[in-house]
């Protein structure tokens, strides 16, 4: 089963601070790695994405790297307030198509917590 | 604004009652999927369906079934519900010719007594 490892399980920031959540995946036939945010009660919301043939997205105090010789990628939130509070979930959809290439594999999620 | 509505956001369920949960979906999305979320295991796959009538086991479907006769709806069947499918179940569509990845709905607490 291709897997997504995600790390930290959570983390705890200050206002203002750089919260870094980090995934890394096993198989490179992978062609699409989305991030998804979740708030209490809610259901995931798809956050910001990126194709393997970049190493970097940028969306508003977001950004994605992505290493394709590490098979890793990361989700960076600049000047993080209170409000980014929320379960962060990393994700990746393997390439090609048919039914089963349209299921996303899923990191078990980061915990992110920002303090005043 | 598109949406993914799941019928109940609370279910309180007895032991070995039938369940269903649904979703209907307005964004005219070929495939969905049903996932459960539990702290620490993230989101797990039950079942996914790519076209009207088909479906696919994902990671953990026993204990469950799922039908869709439409397009728009996708429904989730616990048979016998049982204390260890006390969960959070998340609904989600998407289109295999986007980049969109999921639209999710807003989840459904089910507890089983």
């Amino acid at each position: 089963q291709q897997q997504v490892k995600q790390s930290p399980q959570s983390l705890i920031v200050q206002k203002g601070g750089i919260p870094i959540i980090n995934c890394a995946y096993e198989n490179t036939a992978f062609d699409y790695f989305p991030w998804y945010q979740q708030f209490p009660g809610k259901g995931p919301a798809l956050l910001i994405a990126i194709r393997p043939d970049v190493s970097e997205k940028k969306e508003g105090r977001f950004t994605i790297s992505f290493n394709k010789s590490a098979k890793q990628f990361s989700l960076h939130i600049m000047d993080s307030q209170p409000g980014d509070s929320a379960t962060y979930f990393c994700a990746a959809r393997p390439s090609g198509s048919g039914g089963s290439n349209y299921k996303l594999t899923f990191g078990k999620g980061t915990l992110l917590t920002v303090n005043p | 604004d598109v949406k993914v509505t799941q019928s109940s956001r609370y279910l309180v369920k007895r032991t070995g009652e039938k369940v269903f949960l649904e979703c209907v979906q307005d964004m005219d999305h070929e495939n969905m999927f049903w996932y459960r979320q539990d702290p620490g295991l993230g989101l797990r796959l039950i079942y996914f369906s790519y076209d009207v009538k088909m479906k696919e086991k994902g990671d953990i479907p026993e204990g469950y079934s799922v039908s869709r006769e439409k397009k728009e709806r996708f429904s989730l069947i616990l048979e016998s519900a049982s204390t260890n499918q006390t969960s959070m179940y998340l609904c989600a569509s998407s289109s295999p010719y986007e980049y969109y990845g999921y639209t999710f709905g807003s989840g459904t607490r089910l507890t089983v007594v």
